[in-house]
């Protein structure tokens, strides 16, 4: 089984600087897919960045970035110059992968990080 | 931007009364999701399907059930509505060949049941 845990049930950050809203995981699977996403308070899921189990690099997408410590089960994600339009709920999730990368598709997701930027 | 849409955003029902939430996606997605958040929560998977014909439960037990006749609409029923329904369903879509590709997701519907 799948697990994701956010420990923060809250961040606070200042507009235009950096904050790392932390991740971890736990699964016996090889082969996996790490998400971010985030939530404005209109509910939709908006996708953020994808980290695989292989990649030998953190992903980036603008300005985020997954700093992935497999060692760990660590999957945190970096928001750099943190905008007003920032504030929002993030979601972790992992998905299982086969070796060739697809997969079953179903996501775990953890309890989430409330961040909010002021100005 | 992804297709995919569920309607309504916002529904409030009486107890007892039958329901069902709609959600069809235009990128001709093989996988989708159905989701359930209450406030403020993580979510749970209810319910998927990988193409025509073929629905699973999710690993939260939930009294909706759902369809899967075509490709692109996979509507949630709910036979009879209670309070203890009311939560936000979000509805998603992935490809069958998911290298390094995400689930799309709908803008939710908000169900509160009185």
């Amino acid at each position: 089984a799948q697990k994701i845990t956010q420990t923060q049930p809250g961040m606070f950050v200042q507009e235009k600087e950096a904050v790392t809203l932390d991740c971890t995981y736990d699964t016996s699977d090889q082969s996996y897919g790490l998400f971010w996403y985030k939530q404005p308070s209109s509910g939709e899921m908006i996708f953020l960045i994808y980290q695989g189990s292989y990649d030998e690099q953190n992903a980036t997408e603008g300005r985020y970035s997954l700093n992935f410590q497999k060692a760990r089960k660590s999957a945190n994600l970096v928001i750099s110059a943190s905008q007003l339009g920032d504030s929002a709920m993030y979601f972790c999730a992992m998905r299982e992968e086969n070796a060739g990368g697809t997969s079953y598709g179903k996501l775990t997701f953890g309890q989430g990080t409330i961040l909010t930027v002021h100005p | 931007e992804a297709d995919i849409y569920q309607t309504p955003r916002y529904l409030v029902i009486g107890t007892g009364k039958k329901i069902t939430l709609e959600c069809s996606q235009t990128m001709g997605h093989d996988k989708m999701y159905w989701y359930q958040q209450d406030p403020g929560m993580e979510l749970h998977l209810i319910h998927y399907s990988y193409g025509v014909n073929s629905t699973e439960k999710g690993d939260l037990s939930s009294e909706s059930t759902v369809s899967r006749i075509r490709t692109e609409h996979f509507p949630l029923t709910l036979e009879s509505a209670r309070p203890s329904h009311t939560s936000q369903y979000l509805c998603a879509s992935s490809l069958r060949a998911e290298t390094y590709t995400e689930a799309f997701f709908g803008q939710g519907t908000r169900l509160t049941v009185v």
